[in-house]
């Protein structure tokens, strides 16, 4: 069973047209939630990290938020430059030896 | 943040022959981290590669196939073994940035 479940798999959307992203998480004991672009050919880049449910980032016409079972990112008004594969990751356990677990991703299409 | 350099970016092989990927880091860090990414799948954590000790590695990856080397705080090589058309992958390596991770620009290898 996933332990990080992004969705949807791809999603589609004209120049301005604004959506979410969605990323449910069942592991125990969160330490944070990130949010990674991953553009084709190149390593994910980092977007976001929440801590806690109720938590908001903001970046540009991003914005990242967090509940204690999921999280949402939320574009606003997209270009085609946002397009990108976007992944969500859970770190989560106990002491320092936590486990960093990542979702299978959101390939994302802005068309103009 | 820290910078990560890695190479080749990319390459071609032959099934039964190896390939070594290097990661050279702008910064000392004690812990990098190997990842592999399939084809339409989760990040991978493979080893934890920590400067003077033996590599950790997870479930399903042996030091056999994945032999790793940490010669200094700054440099990690991941060697991928007798390779089949299965380790057909997109290949990171990332350091600890904050609870986070950073990472390379992937080596995305095709075994023929």
């Amino acid at each position: 069973e996933d332990q990080v479940t992004q969705s949807p798999e791809a999603l589609r959307l004209q120049e301005g047209e604004s959506s979410s992203l969605n990323c449910s998480y069942t592991v125990s004991g969160l330490r944070g939630l990130f949010w990674y672009r991953q553009d084709p050919g190149k390593g994910p880049e980092f977007l976001f990290t929440l801590y806690s449910a109720g938590e908001e980032k903001e970046k540009e016409r991003l914005k990242a938020t967090l509940t204690k079972k999921e999280s949402f990112l939320h574009i606003t008004a997209p270009k085609p430059e946002d397009s990108a594969t976007y992944l969500c990751a859970v770190a989560w356990g106990g002491g320092s030896n936590y486990k960093l677990t990542f979702g299978k991703g959101t390939l994302l299409t802005v068309n103009p | 943040s820290a910078v990560i350099s890695q190479k080749p970016s990319r390459d071609i092989c032959q099934r039964g022959t190896s390939l070594t990927i290097q990661c050279q880091v702008d910064s000392q860090v004690t812990m990098m981290f190997w990842y592999r990414q399939q084809p339409g799948q989760s990040l991978t954590l493979i080893a934890t590669a920590n400067q003077g000790s033996e590599a950790t590695y997870e479930s399903g990856f042996v030091i056999d196939k994945f032999p790793i080397s940490r010669p200094n705080l700054t440099f990690s090589t991941l060697t991928v073994s007798n390779m089949s058309p299965e380790d057909s992958s997109i290949y990171l390596c990332s350091v600890p940035q904050g609870i986070g991770y950073t990472f390379g620009s992937g080596t995305r290898l095709t075994v023929v």
